[in-house]
């Protein structure tokens, strides 16, 4: 497997646009996490699904950010409209879940590093 | 006022002394704690995960210890190597949440040859 898979690496935006990020997650693997990190908050979980639901979106900084999952083996971060305090690498990891007695390795992505300019 | 961004405490010590990072935890209910590497441009690495019940667990070349009186954790990595130089972190979370991770601070560790 390749791995979780992100998309694009590097945006550039200018304040206003809108951004989607994509993430691919590993095959068979039941949860998907979106993080955050910045050198002020280091990394925060925003949001993460269970079998493509979301589960727990209580890290979502405000109603700017939204992500779905439509199948197991998609998931966007959208945020619309984009401001320069949005600028960080933002990392998707996914993980087998504890059901199966694997439950702390998330393996995470590559990231992508927003720039909103 | 101008907002400034966060130093990461770093540790810098000579190729093959052992290494010791420190990290406290807040949440005395976790089940696990775990220690990723984060090296420059690439996401975090799982290194190795410790259960709430346990004390001690061995990994190659590292050893992660846990006290749960003072809420401590600590990564040991024996023989340090160049290629450890990293950001560490450690993490927290529970066994019925898939590994949602609540991160720490981090450690820039530093290799000297």
């Amino acid at each position: 497997d390749a791995g979780v898979i992100q998309s694009p690496r590097h945006e550039v935006t200018e304040m206003g646009q809108e951004v989607t990020l994509r993430c691919k997650p590993i095959s068979g693997h039941d949860y998907l996490f979106w993080y955050r990190q910045t050198m002020m908050r280091g990394l925060e979980l925003l949001i993460y699904f269970n079998n493509n639901v979301p589960i727990d979106d209580s890290g979502m900084p405000e109603d700017r950010f939204s992500a779905k999952m439509p199948n197991a083996s998609f998931s966007t971060l959208k945020i619309q409209p984009s401001e320069p305090r949005d600028s960080a690498v933002y990392f998707c990891a996914s993980s087998e879940g504890g059901s199966r007695g694997r439950g702390t390795e998330a393996f995470f992505g590559q990231g992508t590093r927003l720039t909103v300019v | 006022g101008e907002s400034v961004g966060l130093h990461l405490p770093t540790l810098s010590v000579q190729e093959g002394d052992n290494s010791i990072i420190n990290c406290a935890y807040s949440n005395s209910a976790s089940d696990y704690f775990i220690w990723y590497k984060q090296e420059s441009g690439k996401g975090p690495q799982f290194i190795i995960d410790i259960r709430s019940n346990m004390d001690k667990r061995q990994g190659q070349r590292v050893t992660v210890l846990l006290n749960k009186t003072v809420k401590h954790l600590s990564l040991q990595i024996a023989a340090t190597q160049p290629g450890d130089s990293a950001v560490y972190f450690c993490a927290e979370t529970y066994y019925n949440q898939g590994g949602k991770l609540i991160f720490g601070q981090g450690t820039e560790l530093s290799v000297k040859p």
